[in-house]
C-alpha cells in the first residue's frame, strides 16, 4: 500500500544511453512533481504537473521529457545520459494548493559509468 | 541560488537532549515547511507553518517563524535514536504554483 512508488530502486548505466524512471501514487493527488538530488543532498525541483498538464518547468536540459498519461503517474525519460545525470531523482505527489504537503517516493539512484 | 539554508550542517547530541535547527531564507513566502529524510528514504513531511503564525507545535516538534528576519527554526524535545535524519526547510514562494525551494538541510545524529 505505497503511498507513491518509483521504479527502479537502483539504475547503473553507460553514458550516452537513454532510460526512463517510473513514477505512481495512490493518494488520488492532482499534482506531480520531479526533484534530483545531486551528491550534496541538494534537492532541486525539475517538473510539476498538474492534472496531466505541465505546470512547473525548470530549467533543465530538454534531454529530459516527463511524461504524464493520467494524473496517478509521471515518467522521466533521460536521453543522452551524462555523467553529470548522476543523482537520486525523487518523484512526489501532493493536492493542488501552496499550503499542501508533499508526499515523497523513496528515489530512484542513478550511476552513470 | 538556493532559497533556504539550513544552520548547522551537522549537529549530533546525546539521546534524550533537544535539538534545533535553524533555517533561513532570501525572499517573501507564503509558507515554510520542514520535511525529515531518513538514508536512503524518500522525505516525509513534518510540518507546516503559514506567514502569518509565529509558532507551531505538533507533537515533540516546535516550529518558530520570524518573517523580519527571514528565519525558521525547528526544536525536536527529547531526541530519540529515531530521529537520526537529515531535516530540510522548504519554502512556498509567493508565485502560486506550489514549487517548493528546499535549504540544504541538517544532517542530526542522535547518540544513543
Amino acid at each position: 500500500d505505497t503511498a507513491v512508488s518509483q521504479t527502479p530502486k537502483y539504475l547503473v548505466t553507460q553514458m550516452g544511453n537513454d532510460k526512463s524512471i517510473k513514477c505512481e501514487q495512490n493518494l488520488g493527488h492532482d499534482t506531480m512533481y520531479w526533484y534530483k538530488q545531486d551528491s550534496k543532498k541538494f534537492l532541486k525541483i525539475m517538473f510539476s504537473y498538474n492534472n496531466k498538464e505541465l505546470i512547473i518547468n525548470e530549467t533543465v536540459p530538454n534531454r529530459f521529457s516527463p511524461k504524464s498519461p493520467d494524473k496517478a503517474h509521471l515518467n522521466l525519460h533521460i536521453n543522452s545520459l551524462e555523467l553529470g545525470d548522476s543523482a537520486v531523482y525523487f518523484c512526489a505527489s501532493s493536492w493542488t494548493g501552496s499550503r499542501q504537503p508533499q508526499h515523497f517516493g523513496d528515489g530512484t539512484r542513478l550511476s552513470i559509468l | 541560488s538556493q532559497q533556504g539554508e539550513e544552520d548547522p550542517q551537522a549537529l549530533s547530541i546525546q539521546e534524550g537532549e533537544n535539538a534545533t535547527m535553524n533555517c533561513s531564507y532570501k525572499t517573501s513566502i507564503n509558507n515554510l515547511q520542514w520535511y525529515r529524510q531518513n538514508s536512503g528514504r524518500g522525505l516525509v513531511h513534518l510540518i507546516l507553518i503559514r506567514s502569518n503564525e509565529r509558532e507551531k507545535h505538533s507533537g515533540r516538534l516546535r516550529v518558530t517563524l520570524d518573517t523580519s528576519k527571514k528565519s525558521s527554526s525547528l526544536l525536536i524535545t527529547a531526541s530519540r535514536a529515531a530521529d537520526t535524519a537529515s531535516y530540510f526547510c522548504a519554502t512556498d514562494l509567493n508565485f502560486g504554483n506550489e514549487k517548493l525551494t528546499f535549504g540544504t538541510g541538517t544532517r542530526l545524529t542522535i547518540i544513543p
